[in-house]
This record gives C-alpha cells, sequence and structure tokens, in this order.
C-alpha cells in the first residue's frame, strides 16, 4: 500500500464548476500537508501549505485537512480552463535523520471551456 | 528574478553512458533534492542534502550519485548501473527540512 493515495482520473469538468480532488494517507507521524500544481512537461508549482487540521483558503483554493481519518482535500472554484493540470498531494514528516517529503501519484484535471 | 534552473531541458544518451544532470539555484536555500516522475507514479526521492558538503540516499538512490560543493549547485549523476534511467528528473530546493519546497523546470532524458 502506498503511504499517500490519490485517484489519478482524468476529472474532467465544465468550466465555472468546482474541482474537488482528495488525498488519503496511511501514516498519523505526517505533519505537514502540500498541494502542487503541474503542467505538462513542467515543474510543480506550490500551491497550498498546511500543518493542521481544518481549512485553509487563498483565493479560489481552499485545502482541508483531517488528520483523525487521514483525508486531504483542494478544492477549486470557479475552475478556469487555466487550471487543466495534474495536482498532486504530498506529506511531510519530520524526523531527527531527515525530513521526508511523500507524495501521491497526482490527479490530472481537465476543465473544459 | 530567483529561481531554480535545470539543464537541459531534454537530454539523450546512449545505455552505458554516464550523464550528470544540472541543477542551480540563486534562492539561497540550504536544502536541495532530486526527484524521479514516472507516468502515473508520482514523484520519488533520489537523493537531498541539508548543507554543503552532506548528502543523504533517498528512496531510489541505486545507479545514482550526487555532490553538494556549493550551496547553490546539487547536480545529479545518472550512471551506467542505473536499469531504467529514462525519467523525468526534477530537483528542488527549500529553506530548510521542514519547509514548502520549490521545484526546477525538469530535466527529461532518455537513454536508449
Amino acid at each position: 500500500q502506498k503511504e499517500v493515495e490519490q485517484d489519478p482520473g482524468p476529472l474532467s469538468v465544465p468550466e465555472g464548476a468546482i474541482v474537488s480532488l482528495n488525498c488519503t494517507y496511511s501514516n498519523s507521524a505526517f505533519q505537514y500537508f502540500m498541494w502542487y500544481r503541474q503542467y505538462s512537461r513542467k515543474g510543480p508549482e506550490l500551491l497550498m501549505y498546511t500543518y493542521s487540521s481544518g481549512n485553509k483558503e487563498d483565493g479560489r483554493f481552499t485545502a482541508q485537512v483531517d488528520k483523525s481519518s487521514k483525508y486531504i482535500s483542494l478544492f477549486i472554484r470557479d475552475s478556469q480552463p487555466s487550471d487543466s493540470a495534474t495536482y498532486l498531494c504530498a506529506t511531510l514528516k519530520i524526523k531527527a535523520a531527515g525530513n521526508k517529503l511523500t507524495f501521491g501519484g497526482g490527479t490530472r484535471v481537465l476543465v473544459k471551456p | 528574478d530567483g529561481g531554480i534552473t535545470q539543464s537541459p531541458k531534454y537530454l539523450f544518451r546512449k545505455e552505458g553512458q554516464n550523464v550528470t544532470l544540472s541543477c542551480e539555484q540563486n534562492l539561497n536555500h540550504d536544502a536541495m533534492y532530486w526527484y524521479r516522475q514516472d507516468p502515473g507514479q508520482g514523484l520519488r526521492l533520489i537523493y537531498y542534502s541539508q548543507i554543503v558538503n552532506d548528502f543523504q540516499k533517498g528512496d531510489i538512490a541505486e545507479g545514482y550519485s550526487v555532490s553538494r560543493e556549493k550551496k547553490e549547485s546539487f547536480p545529479l549523476t545518472v550512471t551506467s548501473a542505473q536499469k531504467n534511467p529514462t525519467a523525468f528528473y526534477l530537483c528542488a530546493s527549500s529553506t530548510d527540512q521542514r519547509a514548502e519546497q520549490y521545484f526546477g523546470p525538469g530535466t527529461r532524458l532518455t537513454v536508449t
């Protein structure tokens, strides 16, 4: 079982719809949670970064973390064709020997005009 | 402009040859990382470095080597011992290991 699971998609939505993305993780030691956006053939770009349960909002993006159920979500409101990309969730575990960032496999999103 | 640069964008090599991928950052970040990305598998950590002259193996270090002689630079060598070297290679950096990582544009390596 992978430590971080993500549905690969593709997830296709019409322009203006809400995009809902989810990840589950297995290790309760994960302390920090991130969402990255990756356009085709480009490096990932950090969208959201949080370390606590609850919601964090930034413009059209809302990240939600539920540590009790080991579930993290990203919502994109008023989706645009430019939001078409692969979205990667990631979790960070703090260790004395060196911290480790673990990624999900990514969900491909397609926003149709 | 501050950022991470990786060169070249595309790289082609013959099987059996070693190849070195460049990663430079001018963000004054202490920590640097190398990941490999294969279709549908997300990013997997190859090597990371917390400070100059120190680096640690990640999850898939076999067949790879790195050096960290300068804070700004963290080159990755893909050796002939790496059985499946064709992949998209991403370099990242962060202020320290607790902080979010910022990625370069990547190098797509094709070995035939």
